[in-house]
């Protein structure tokens, strides 16, 4: 039973580019939320995608951005990239209306900005 | 963001002590979850709490939901080296899937 699937692990981007970022949700998951973790940090809630439609989201600025796909994978774009942008993105999958109980994260994607 | 203040912020510790942690809050949660992350690794949940004042184990790991309700506490009994990690709580804004991670507590366990 495969986990929760990020690609790719590793990327390295020139300030002001764009960058997407992909996450496959476990089977049986059909809501994907995307978090945020600076070095050092706890992970912080960037947004969250069911239905093909962003539900919920945090306080991040509107270069973030997402999508949905009808078979529940998901996409995180980050559009004019800063320096700060460097982190560890993971993917949360959850069934609907589970996510504070049964979040399974993905290993991450680790994006660094030069 | 907001984040939930975890103590200790590290812990080296010899094989075999017992760990305590604990996490506090300005705000009220319903719910306390507990993560650890190992290197390159994604955050796997440890231990779920639901009600107020609530003890849960799994193995060697004991978690309690503070009456209060703005805290938490996870202890390690008999730690072995691949105790080794960081141990977050978490706990999703009220009526929200949204979880506030703590800032961690690094453990490691020498030999």
């Amino acid at each position: 039973d495969a986990g929760v699937t990020q690609s790719p692990t590793h990327l390295i981007k020139t300030r002001g580019q764009q960058v997407t970022l992909r996450c496959s949700p476990k089977s049986g998951h059909d809501t994907v939320s995307w978090y945020q973790q600076a070095l050092g940090q706890g992970p912080q809630f960037i947004f969250q995608y069911y239905e093909e439609e962003e539900r919920q989201r945090g306080n991040f600025p509107d270069r973030f951005s997402g999508h949905q796909f009808p078979n529940y994978s998901s996409e995180l774009n980050v559009n004019a990239l800063l320096l700060g942008d460097s982190a560890l993105y993971l993917c949360a999958s959850s069934s609907q209306g589970e996510g504070g109980y049964g979040y399974t994260f993905g290993s991450g994607t680790r994006l660094t900005v030069v | 963001g907001q984040q939930l203040n975890q103590s200790p912020q590290s812990m080296f510790i010899q094989e075999g002590e017992d760990v305590s942690m604990n996490c506090t809050s300005s705000s009220i949660f319903n719910t306390w979850l507990w993560y650890k992350q190992e290197p390159g690794e994604g955050p796997v949940l440890l231990i779920a709490l639901y009600k107020a004042g609530e003890l849960t184990s799994n193995g060697r790991l004991t978690a309690q939901f503070g009456i209060t309700r703005k805290d938490s506490f996870l202890n390690i009994s008999a730690s072995i080296p691949s105790d080794v990690g960081i141990y977050f709580c978490a706990g999703p804004l009220y009526n929200t899937d949204k979880l506030i991670f703590g800032t961690g507590t690094r453990l490691q366990v020498f030999p």
